[in-house]
């Protein structure tokens, strides 16, 4: 069964600075979701990725898909407090989707 | 549209004790998904169903029961629970198209005392 690593757990980082998650799969992804999650509360969909060498962005947060589909990676640039929460990544296999064990956040102020 | 709903959204029981919980989605979604979410675990798969009559196990079933009698209504049953399955549990529901979105509910947090 495919696996999803994420890397690291969890980041404390201060406000203003840049950051990456990396997220990576035991097999071959074929859609790669990214969510975001605010304690307490339920996912916000961020982006999907689907092909090797695919990159999005929305506001200040980029997301990649490596060549090979075996790794994604998240980058915030000059993070906020807005920013905090937990980072969670998905992949879609054989109608299933699966999470990895998410990254917890702290942007300090 | 409200999406998928998730009922009840709080709710302490005793171990032992038994409960449903309901998930009900208004977009004729075919997928629908139950997961858990434990600290530093991520969202765990329960079960999921790929149509109305049709359920299969995720990668924690033990301890669970579901039911999809209803395209737009999935249920998670805890028929004696347990302290361990003092979680949040999230729904989720899917058209069932390749590549499609993921519609999440608000979750359900039990605490199982």
């Amino acid at each position: 069964s495919q696996e999803l690593e994420q890397s690291p757990q969890s980041l404390i980082v201060q406000e203003g600075k840049n950051l990456t998650i990396n997220c990576t799969s035991s097999k071959t992804l074929y859609g790669l979701y990214w969510y975001k999650q605010k304690y307490g509360e339920g996912l916000i969909f961020l982006m999907m990725l689907q092909k090797g060498g695919e990159e999005k962005s929305h506001e200040k947060i980029t997301a990649k898909l490596d060549e090979k589909k075996q790794q994604s990676s998240l980058h915030i640039t000059a993070s906020q407090p807005s920013h905090a929460g937990i980072y969670l990544c998905g992949a879609a296999s054989l109608g299933k989707l699966i999470f990895g064990q998410g990254t917890t956040l702290q942007v300090k102020p | 549209n409200a999406g998928v709903t998730q009922t009840p959204k709080f709710r302490v029981l005793k171990t032992g004790q038994s409960m449903t919980l309901l998930c009900a989605q208004d977009m004729n979604h075919e997928y629908m998904y139950w997961y858990r979410q434990d600290p530093g675990m991520g969202l765990r798969l329960i079960h999921y169903s790929v149509g109305e009559g049709t359920t299969a196990k995720g990668e924690v079933p033990d301890g669970y029961n579901v039911s999809r009698l209803k395209k737009q209504n999935f249920l998670l049953g805890l028929e004696s629970a347990a302290p361990s399955q003092t979680s949040v549990y999230f729904c989720a529901s899917n058209p069932g198209l390749l590549l499609s979105g993921y519609t999440f509910g608000s979750g359900t947090r039990l605490t199982v005392v």
